[in-house]
């Protein structure tokens, strides 16, 4: 079976902090995919990023950078100089072999105050 | 180029009513996939169709639910007899065909709350 943790419920921050949310997983399969995923106030979900099990590399892409790590199992997302407008709920989610079967965190609920 | 549609965006039902819930897939995508999102959860996987078949219902309750994906028009979510602990959040997501591990499409979800 699958498991996603986000242990962190709520993080508030003032903004232009930097803040990283944690996911870790549970997977018995060799090949597996992580996502993140931003759902902001207004509900609908935005695809962040994708990333596989083959493919340690962290990855930046503007203010947004992943460190994923299989030894820990671990699957973070930092956001650097955070923004009002990053205020949302934010799922790290896990497939395996068919992606549209994702097994998700509970989310993290991100507050940047101005 | 349309994303995942869904409608309504809202809808009110009483108890005991039944729910119908549409989404249409992205433009050249046939696989289609169901979650739902109770307040303050994460999404949880329910059902995934392709054109005319069910793939994998293994998260849809035994009861009162039923999705569907004709060969044509919208996939539909049912829900008969609703309950207020069906009231949540019910988000489609589509695929590409030959990508199997392509990122999921969502569309903006539908909000049922049950009276």
């Amino acid at each position: 079976a699958q498991k996603v943790t986000q242990a962190q419920t709520e993080i508030s921050v003032v903004e232009k902090e930097d803040v990283t949310l944690d996911c870790v997983y549970e997977t018995r399969d060799t090949t597996y995919y992580l996502f993140w995923y931003k759902q902001p106030p207004s509900g609908e979900l935005v695809f962040l990023i994708r990333r596989n099990s083959f493919d340690e590399q962290n990855e930046i892409s503007g203010r947004y950078s992943w460190n994923f790590q299989k030894s820990t199992s671990s699957f973070n997302f930092t956001i650097t100089a955070s923004q009002v407008v990053d205020s949302a709920v934010y799922f790290c989610a896990l497939s395996g072999t068919n992606a549209g079967k994702s097994t998700f965190g509970d989310g993290t609920t991100l507050t940047v105050k101005p | 180029n349309a994303g995942v549609m869904q409608n309504p965006r809202h809808l009110v039902r009483r108890r005991g009513q039944e729910a119908r819930l549409r989404c249409s897939p992205m433009k050249g995508h046939s696989h289609v996939y169901w979650y739902r999102q109770l307040p303050e959860e994460g999404l949880k996987f329910m059902v995934y169709l392709q054109k005319e078949n069910i793939i994998d219902e293994s998260g849809m309750p035994k009861e009162r639910f039923s999705a569907e994906f004709p060969k044509e028009g919208p996939s539909i979510l049912r829900i008969q007899q609703v309950v207020r602990g069906d009231s949540a959040a019910y988000f489609c997501a589509s695929s590409e065909d030959r990508v199997p591990n392509s990122p999921l499409h969502f569309g903006n979800g539908t909000r049922l709350t049950v009276t």
